[in-house]
């Protein structure tokens, strides 16, 4: 399976921008690039995906390098309830079935 | 609250035996995925269902093993059980296999002692 390369953690505050990166040199061309994030006791909730163009919904935008080798998650306006693990993960259509390989995350602080 | 509904919320139960962790999908999904969370491990793949075939495995021991039943929900066994078992287990649900978005439950949280 592909892997992710994700910062153990980052801090933010409240109501500024947050960029959250991610590698993944050895992405393949039929593997999308997911963001996932899990709350504290919650399981996790997803984010955002795309393959190649940078994606925009309501919860962030995601920038995709040219080479697809790295990938940056963007919360536009951090917020108190932001504050979770928010996993990168590339998943690989290509398989009869769909597996989501969780790497280890980056944790998000925010601070008020 | 995503939809999927999982029973027990916290089991606590001895090495050597065996437990039923029950997941109910989102109405109208079809596919079930099982996930193991723990502290050394992390987030793990163990299995998914789609209309009641297995359709993707991941991580799962022998010792484990799960089915979808015609109403669709899901029920992962788990015996012989060993400390290490001891984990949150989640199971998320989506309409297909193959699709953009899983969605997750709150997960049972299984202690082995």
């Amino acid at each position: 399976d592909a892997k992710t390369t994700q910062p153990n953690s980052m801090e933010s505050n409240e109501e500024e921008p947050v960029h959250l990166p991610c590698n993944h040199s050895t992405i393949s061309g039929t593997d999308y690039i997911h963001w996932y994030r899990q709350l504290p006791s919650q399981g996790p909730e997803y984010v955002i995906h795309g393959l190649t163009s940078n994606v925009n919904n309501r919860m962030a935008s995601l920038a995709i390098a040219e080479d697809r080798k790295s990938s940056t998650l963007i919360l536009h306006r951090a917020t108190l309830r932001d504050a979770a693990v928010y996993y990168c993960i590339l998943r690989d259509v290509g398989s009869s079935g769909d597996k989501l390989t969780f790497g280890t995350g980056t944790r998000l602080a925010v601070r008020p | 609250d995503s939809g999927v509904t999982q029973t027990p919320k916290h089991l606590i139960t001895a090495t050597g035996q065996r437990v039923t962790l029950r997941c109910s999908p989102r109405s109208g999904d079809l596919s079930v995925y099982w996930y193991q969370q723990s502290l050394d491990q992390g987030l793990q793949f163990l299995i998914q269902y789609y209309n009641g075939e297995e359709r993707a495995k991941g991580n799962i021991l022998e010792r484990f093993s799960a089915q979808q039943f015609p109403d669709l929900h899901s029920e992962l066994n788990l015996s012989s059980l060993e400390l290490g078992d001891s984990a949150l287990y989640f199971c998320a649900s989506s309409v297909a296999p193959r699709v953009d978005e899983q969605f997750f439950g709150p997960g049972t949280r299984l202690t082995v002692l």
